[in-house]
């Protein structure tokens, strides 16, 4: 069965701090794989996506993920942190059929 | 344009009453999808729409759960019997593009809880 990993739970960063949240996935097959945000009282966002071809993506606000195949893991990364990206992050999975398998999130608090 | 409708935003209701929850895809959308997040989780699936008819309704978790989509468009979650359990964040998603360029848009949920 497939299932995503988050590994950090809660992340505490000041402003300007460079950020990576990790992400990894157990699926053997191709897989695509995305990112989505949730603002505080805001719904899923999506914020980058990789479907196939290079795999470092790019999305808004100069969040990027690297898919690393052989390590089964997509981590977001954003050189310097900004106060509005505190939220919610959930890395997702799709494989084999449509539906997507989300990890438990990452909740991202950036003080001023 | 307008996005991925749901209501009610927010659902109280009694242990054992009927509930339906609505969701209005972004237009144009033929596929729909809906999850459900507890508190502290990320969004599990429950059942997934392309037109008329359900392709995927494995994520359904007993046969109290019901979901209907009959033209196409609006979908209508409907759960039976309610539990404590059931009290979650329901979630419904659209896209226009079923295969591997798909991406799915969420609506703002319905928060139901059950007493």
């Amino acid at each position: 069965a497939q299932s995503v990993s988050q590994h950090n739970h809660h992340v505490i960063l000041s402003e300007a701090a460079s950020l990576e949240l990790g992400c990894n996935y157990s699926y053997g097959g191709t897989v695509n794989l995305f990112w989505y945000v949730q603002y505080p009282g805001q719904h899923l966002q999506l914020l980058l996506k990789y479907f196939s071809g290079d795999p470092l993506v790019k999305g808004i606000k100069g969040f990027e993920a690297e898919f690393i195949k052989s390590k089964f893991s997509f981590n977001l990364r954003k050189p310097s942190v900004q106060w509005s990206d505190t939220a919610e992050y959930f890395c997702a999975v799709r494989g084999a059929t449509n539906k997507l398998i989300f990890g438990t999130g990452t909740l991202l608090a950036v003080q001023p | 344009g307008a996005g991925v409708s749901q209501t009610p935003s927010n659902k109280v209701t009694e242990k054992g009453k009927y509930v339906e929850l609505r969701c209005d895809p972004i237009s144009g959308h033929t596929a729909l999808y809906w999850y459900r997040q507890s508190l502290g989780q990320g969004p599990e699936f429950l059942i997934y729409f392309q037109g008329t008819g359900a392709a995927d309704d494995s994520g359904l978790p007993n046969d109290r759960f019901f979901a209907v989509r009959p033209e196409g468009s609006v979908s209508t979650l409907k759960i039976q019997r309610t539990e404590r359990g059931d009290s979650a964040v329901y979630l419904c998603a659209s896209s226009a593009k079923r295969g591997q360029a798909e991406t799915q848009y969420f609506g703002p949920g319905t928060r139901l809880l059950v007493l």
